[in-house]
């Protein structure tokens, strides 16, 4: 158990519709990452987060969002979903040390989105 | 640009043996860690180990070694003795310092060990 939670488990809706995704990152971890994996793009950084703040953007989609809340709490939304969007959806944390300090991510158990 | 390769898609190890799994990486930042996670069949990812690129010796995490050639631009994972558990998808990735680190993954490799 890596200590990040990740709701839903399991995802299945509809083209067109929208969902958020949740991620509780571990005690003391300021950084919030997600990522994106599926069979064609592989493991793909969309967004990162630090101490509710954007901090850097990857591949990700201008239908998709995300915020960190006070309470550290991440959440992904995606909306206007696509077929191509079906995919397992991973949120990681980090402590976030100083720059140049070691930043392992320890991964929540992902989200598995179906869209039909 | 950064790029992480892992040119062995499947490979398969006997029970108890060592193997090796590939991953070289490309970037111009000097300033750089790398990372190999495990991905069984559950589908989670777990963090195994961890080398910097000013670190002057090879990272080691129990079972699991990194073989770091700096100059080579390889961070190859080694594991010992492997068990049928070891069966899993492994993924390289790098981190830049001066950018957050955000992960850059390799296209991974999927080890099956034989009793």
């Amino acid at each position: 158990d890596s200590g990040v939670t990740q709701t839903p488990k399991h995802l299945i809706t509809a083209t067109g519709q929208r969902v958020t995704l949740r991620c509780s990152p571990r005690s003391g971890d300021l950084s919030v990452y997600w990522y994106q994996q599926s069979l064609d793009q592989g493991l793909q950084f969309l967004i990162q987060y630090y101490n509710g703040e954007e901090r850097a953007k990857g591949n990700i989609l201008e239908r998709f969002s995300a915020q960190q809340f006070p309470d550290l709490h991440s959440e992904l939304n995606l909306s206007s979903l696509e077929l191509g969007d079906s995919a397992l959806y991973f949120c990681a944390s980090s402590v976030h040390l100083r720059r140049g300090g070691r930043e392992t991510q320890y991964f929540g158990p992902g989200t598995r989105l179906l869209v039909l | 640009a950064q790029k992480i390769t892992q040119t062995q898609p499947g490979m398969f190890v006997q029970e108890k043996e060592a193997v090796t799994l590939d991953c070289t990486y490309d970037t111009s930042d000097p300033s750089y860690g790398l990372f190999w996670y495990k991905q069984p069949s559950s589908g989670e990812m777990i963090f195994l180990i961890y080398q910097g690129s000013y670190d002057q010796q090879n990272a080691t995490e129990g079972r699991y070694s990194l073989n770091f050639q700096k100059a080579r631009k390889s961070a190859n994972l080694v594991i010992s003795a492997s068990q049928l558990g070891d069966s899993a998808m492994y993924f390289c990735a790098m981190s830049r310092y001066n950018q957050g680190g955000k992960l850059i993954f390799g296209q991974g490799t999927e080890l099956s060990v034989k009793p």
